[in-house]
């Protein structure tokens, strides 16, 4: 029942550049509200990659982006290596039904 | 190095009460703007927040889950602890706590714990 809608599943080949939308609305990402996104490796716990929609922390390769724009944000990865197959969620706030943290539906990365 | 880590049993029965608790170092729930979360995962599922409580004890709950979550920290003992009652087959999950990141860019975790597995079954 998640109110950011992802893409199931992404693939791409090594070198390549893929992108994963996130999808909200008026009440989260369209209100304004800064995107997060998580690389969940499998087995592992999630692992923060983005932050305030564009932001790296440290250690987070340069071949990962982010950005928004209306209802929309979206991750990019560039120069698609074997270590990103793995699982990805954005994570916004939602003002709507009180207040809540909402995570995306997840896109799983594929490398081919 | 902040780190965390949850313990709680592995196995509940449905309608009982689940209680997890979140043991953390490297950080103080008192400093201004830090927060511990819980979020969980059902086997090949997304990510679904559960609940937070702030360095000022203030607390925010799941709408959908409200009723049935409360959250509370222990200062002296570094711990946060969840309680879900009437749980049932479908809280079947990967629980994780995870750090809030005193930040102007929204709230989002920065470390997480390596999650515990709860099944509920009979």
């Amino acid at each position: 029942q998640s109110v950011l809608t992802q893409p199931p599943s992404v693939s791409g080949a090594p070198g390549q550049r893929v992108t994963i939308s996130c999808t909200g609305s008026s009440s989260n990402i369209g209100a304004g509200y800064d995107v997060h996104w998580y690389q969940q490796l499998p087995g592992t716990a999630p692992k923060l990659l983005i932050y305030g929609n564009n932001n790296r922390p440290s250690g987070v390769p340069d071949r990962f982006s982010g950005s928004k724009s209306g209802t929309s944000a979206s991750l990019a990865i560039s120069g698609l290596q074997a270590e990103d197959e793995a699982d990805y969620y954005c994570q916004s706030y939602d003002s709507s039904l009180g207040g809540s943290l909402v995570f995306g539906t997840g896109t799983e990365v594929t490398v081919l | 190095q902040i780190t965390l880590k949850e313990s709680g049993p592995t196995l509940v029965k449905p309608t009982q009460t689940l209680t997890l608790t979140c043991t953390f170092s490297g950080l103080s729930v008192t400093t201004n703007a830090v927060g511990v979360g819980w979020i969980r995962q059902p086997p090949g599922k997304a990510l679904e927040w559960l609940a937070l409580i702030y360095w000022d004890d203030d607390k925010r709950y799941s709408p959908s889950l409200k009723s049935r979550l409360t959250i509370t920290k222990d200062t002296s003992k570094n711990q946060v602890v969840l309680t879900m009652t009437n749980m049932d087959p479908v809280d079947t999950a990967t629980y994780y706590c995870a750090h809030r990141r005193p930040d102007s860019s929204g709230t989002y975790f920065d470390y997480w714990g390596q999650g515990t597995l709860v099944t509920v079954s009979s």
